[in-house]
């Protein structure tokens, strides 16, 4: 168990819908960091986010957006979904400010299956 | 970031030391060494890192080559458990997200 929590674990769908993904840090982690896996693409970084503030975004279309709350839990809301949105994502936490170490710790992921 | 080049799949009998190379010849000065495993569809575990010397720590061990280009993931007593895919990640200390290659798939063999 890395500490790091997500919700749901599965999420089933239409095509054209919004989802909004949700995740909660270990304690006293600053940093959160979405992934994309979907067996064609592989793992892919998608957004990160330190204390609140946007840090520095992959490959993370215009369809979907993150945010990090006060209380440091981060939501992925992914709109206007697509058969090819249907993946597992990933969400990660770290201690330090970006950059300063990628020790990351990985949430067990939500799985999206548009239809 | 620089590349890395991992063999697709490797098998290492239980109770042995599963040994996984990784080739980053086009590393820089500043770049770090890391490794994750991902145990089928669960969240990618963070293994070891390490910039130029060799580390220890309670999962494995890392062996960096003085030239820094290649390193080795040292498993020292293989489990079924250890059946995964891993990866080799070289990163810089300021960037941000990993990018994952597709890694070595690790079969341990009872």
């Amino acid at each position: 168990d890395s500490g790091v929590t997500q919700t749901p674990k599965h999420l089933i769908t239409a095509t054209g819908q919004r989802v909004t993904l949700r995740c909660s840090p270990r304690s006293g982690d600053l940093s959160v960091y979405w992934y994309q896996q979907s067996l064609d693409q592989g793992l892919q970084f998608l957004i990160h986010y330190y204390n609140g503030e946007e840090r520095a975004k992959g490959n993370i279309l215009e369809r979907f957006s993150a945010q990090q709350f006060p209380d440091l839990h981060s939501e992925l809301n992914l709109s206007s979904l697509e058969l090819g949105d249907s993946a597992l994502y990933f969400c990660a936490s770290s201690v330090a400010p970006a950059g300063k170490h990628n020790e990351q710790f990985f949430g067990p992921g939500t799985r999206l299956t548009v239809l | 970031d620089a590349k890395t080049t991992q063999p697709t799949s490797m098998d290492c009998a239980e109770g042995r030391a599963a040994n996984l190379p990784c080739n980053h010849s086009t590393i820089s000065g500043n770049e770090y060494v890391y490794w994750y495993r991902q145990i089928h569809s669960q969240g990618p575990q963070y293994i070891i890192h390490g910039l130029k010397n060799n580390e220890t720590n309670e999962m494995a061990s890392l062996i960096i080559t003085e030239d820094r280009k290649s390193s080795t993931l040292i498993l020292p007593h293989a489990t079924l458990r250890d059946t995964a895919v891993y990866y080799c990640i070289v990163i810089r200390g300021g960037a941000d997200g990993l990018t994952f290659g597709k890694g070595t798939h690790l079969i341990i063999q009872p």
